[in-house]
């Protein structure tokens, strides 16, 4: 079945910092993948996605590659801010029609000043 | 602000309690679905709903009952629960026809069985 996996937390880092967090999936067909963010007390908000090989999403300063070889979109950021510390989940999604998404366990990420 | 609403934000019932934890999408969308979150396991896909027709129920306890009036509601009655049910309870729903799945969630209810 269809899975993901992300590096474990909790991942601490300094204001400016580079910041990468991998995930790489296991998946039937093609998925789209997703990256997810969670602030305290909220509920996920959508950060950036890609639906095919080589596509790039990226929002807010954080990017990630859909890498078909290495079946992984690792998500990154030149220089994170405190705003930044929250839960991140990587997910996938067949394209078959299928509703349902596959999360990973999530990465606590915290920023400080 | 959220397209996606839930009530209450936060419970705590007993085990021979019954409530109903309630989620409502402002978003125009067609599937509804329900999830736990516990700390340190992955989100746990609970229901499905597309068209208020129940399209995945991944072996939830019976003490969870789910109910799709519509599109934009969709409720979780609870009764008899265990400690081990405390959790977030997300509710998030997509547009499915536009094959973009992607999902947008509620703030959670922080349920707490006693």
């Amino acid at each position: 079945g269809d899975s993901v996996t992300q590096m474990e937390g909790p991942v601490t880092l300094s204001e400016e910092a580079f910041l990468t967090i991998n995930c790489t999936y296991t998946a039937t067909g093609y998925p789209s993948l997703f990256w997810y963010v969670q602030y305290p007390g909220e509920g996920l908000q959508l950060l950036l996605k890609a639906t095919k090989a080589d596509d790039k999403g990226s929002n807010k300063g954080f990017e990630a590659t859909y890498r078909k070889e290495t079946t992984s979109f690792h998500l990154e950021k030149g220089s994170v801010q405190v705003s930044d510390s929250a839960v991140y989940f990587c997910a996938l999604s067949t394209n078959f029609g299928n509703e349902k998404l596959t999360f990973g366990t999530g990465t606590r990420l915290t920023i400080i000043p | 602000e959220t397209g996606v609403t839930q009530t209450p934000r936060h419970l705590v019932m007993g085990m021979t309690n019954k409530k109903s934890l309630k989620c409502e999408q402002h978003l125009g969308h067609n599937a509804m679905y329900w999830y736990k979150q516990s700390a340190k396991k992955p989100l746990e896909l609970m229901f499905v709903y597309n068209f208020k027709e129940q399209t995945e129920n991944n072996s939830v306890p019976s003490r969870f009952s789910p109910e799709c009036p519509n599109s934009s509601h969709l409720f979780l009655h609870l009764h008899t629960l265990q400690p081990e049910d405390s959790a977030l309870y997300l509710c998030a729903s997509s547009q499915t026809r536009d094959f973009t799945y992607e999902q947008y969630f509620g703030p959670g209810t922080r349920l707490t069985v006693t």
